[in-house]
C-alpha cells in the first residue's frame, strides 16, 4: 500500500512569489491535513480537508490556502511569499471510519522543504 | 483551547537502557486521543504508540510503553532497551475525540532522544 507522497521534496522561492505544494493521500484516505514545521514554532496545525471541504482551519494568515480534489488529493497555496514561511511543510492523510471509534491514526508523508530566499 | 507540553527539550540514553519521555496535555474535553510520534533525521513523521482517553489500561507496541494518567493529564513514553535507531525527535500530540470527525493534531515542542553506544 503507497504511502503519503507530498511533492516537491524541495523548493526554493523568492520572497514575494506564490508555491503550490501537493500531497496524495494513502488510497481509501479522505481527509488530509497540512502542518508546517519550524524550529521556532515547532509543529503548526494549517488546515485540514475532507471529501473536498475545509473542515479546520489554525492561526494563519490568509496567503495560506488549500483545496483538495475528488480524489482525495490535496494542495496548498502560499502567496506573497515571506522570509518566515520557510519551513518544513507536513502532510497527513487519515481514515476510512471503520466502526464506531473509526480510523484514528495519521499518516505522515516526508514533507516539501521550502526555503523563501 | 488544547495545549500539549513537554518539558524535556533534549534526553540522552546508553543503548540497551530504558528512558522515559514526558508529556502532560491540557483539555476540557473527556473524549481524545493521545500518541507519540517519533521524526528521524529523514523528517517522516512516523507513530509510535497511541493511547485512547477511554481506555484505561496503558498501550503497549513492543519495546515502547506508555505511562496514561488521565487525571494528571499526564502521558509519558517508556522505551525499553533502547536501540541506536531510536534516536530521533519525539513529539507528543492530541486529538479530539468527537467521533472521528476530526483529525486535527496538536503538538509537543518536541524532546531529541539521544542514544549513545
Amino acid at each position: 500500500k503507497a504511502g503519503v507522497t507530498q511533492t516537491p521534496r524541495y523548493l526554493i522561492k523568492t520572497r514575494g512569489q506564490q508555491v503550490t505544494l501537493s500531497c496524495s493521500p494513502i488510497s481509501g484516505h479522505r481527509s488530509v491535513s497540512w502542518y508546517q514545521q519550524t524550529p521556532g514554532q515547532g509543529l503548526q496545525f494549517l488546515f485540514e480537508y475532507f471529501s473536498e471541504t475545509q473542515r479546520n482551519k489554525g492561526n494563519f494568515p490568509g496567503r495560506f490556502s488549500g483545496r483538495q480534489f475528488s480524489n482525495s488529493r490535496s494542495e496548498m497555496n502560499v502567496s506573497t511569499l515571506e522570509l518566515g514561511d520557510s519551513a518544513l511543510y507536513l502532510c497527513a492523510s487519515s481514515g476510512p471510519l471503520t466502526g464506531k471509534r473509526g480510523n484514528t491514526e495519521a499518516f505522515f508523508g516526508q514533507g516539501t522543504r521550502l526555503t523563501v530566499v | 483551547a488544547q495545549t500539549v507540553t513537554q518539558s524535556q527539550p533534549e534526553m540522552s540514553v546508553q543503548e540497551a537502557e530504558t528512558v522515559t519521555l514526558s508529556c502532560t496535555y491540557d483539555t476540557s474535553e473527556s473524549d481524545y486521543y493521545l500518541f507519540w510520534y517519533k521524526q528521524p533525521p529523514s523528517r517522516q513523521m512516523i507513530l509510535v504508540i497511541r493511547q485512547e482517553a477511554y481506555k484505561q489500561q496503558n498501550a503497549t507496541e513492543n519495546r515502547f510503553s506508555v505511562n496514561f494518567q488521565k487525571a494528571a493529564k499526564s502521558f509519558s513514553l517508556k522505551i525499553s532497551d533502547s536501540q541506536l535507531g531510536d534516536a530521533a525527535m519525539y513529539f507528543c500530540a492530541y486529538r479530539r475525540g468527537s467521533g472521528g470527525s476530526n483529525y486535527k493534531l496538536t503538538f509537543g515542542k518536541g524532546t531529541l532522544l539521544t542514544v549513545n553506544p
